[in-house]
């Protein structure tokens, strides 16, 4: 069965760091790959996705995902942490069997000053 | 203009009652689905319809009901809560579950936060 693993439960930044999000899936084939954010008391917005094509993706805010398929991982960068960009950060995965969205079990990042 | 609305937002309740949340989505989508979040914040499938069809239906309590009137709605009743029905129940919506160059990406809602005393 396809699985979603986010390492990380909690992370703390400080603001103006580096942030890197691990994920990691388990699936046969490539599957669509997305990050989502959910910032408190707030439904998930979609930052940005993968399907095919260039392996390094674009998304909104600032952040990037590299997709690497020797590592099965599509690990979430930003190069300048916000502390607006305190919140849940979920990746999903989904398989071309028109299955929904799995998500992994978040992160939480946490922007110290 | 809220694209996927969710009411109501919160909602308290005694167990054993019966209760309902809806949702409505003004995207034209045609996929809408419940997940359901818990205390740890882990989000799990739960239905999902299309074009007022269900096409998943996850392992969940047949307490749990939930009515597509039409593509725009996707409503979900509650039959004789439980303690562990507490949770965030987010609604969302998909132009289409298959094939596509959108297939998968989710508009949710703001979530309906349901406690069960």
């Amino acid at each position: 069965a396809q699985s979603v693993t986010q390492p990380d439960i909690h992370i703390t930044v400080s603001e103006g760091a580096s942030l890197e999000l691990r994920c990691n899936y388990s699936y046969g084939a490539t599957p669509y790959l997305f990050w989502y954010v959910q910032s408190p008391g707030q439904g998930l917005q979609l930052l940005l996705k993968y399907f095919s094509g260039d392996t390094l993706v674009q998304g909104i805010k600032g952040f990037e995902a590299e997709f690497k398929r020797s590592q099965s991982s599509f690990n979430l960068r930003k190069p300048s942490v916000h502390w607006s960009d305190a919140a849940e950060y979920f990746c999903a995965v989904e398989t071309q069997a028109g299955t929904a969205l799995i998500f992994g079990k978040g992160t939480t990042l946490s922007v110290s000053s | 203009d809220t694209a996927v609305s969710q009411t109501p937002k919160y909602l308290v309740t005694q167990m054993g009652n019966d209760k309902s949340i809806k949702c409505e989505q003004n995207l034209g989508h045609d996929t809408m689905y419940w997940y359901k979040q818990d205390s740890k914040k882990f989000l799990k499938i739960m239905f999902s319809y299309n074009n007022k069809e269900l096409i998943i239906n996850e392992t969940v309590p047949n307490r749990f009901s939930p009515k597509s009137p039409d593509k725009a709605h996707l409503n979900l009743h509650i039959n004789s809560l439980e303690l562990g029905d507490s949770a965030v129940y987010f609604c969302a919506s998909s132009q289409n579950p298959w094939g596509s160059l959108d297939t998968g990406e989710l508009f949710f809602g703001e979530g309906s936060r349901l406690t069960v005393l």
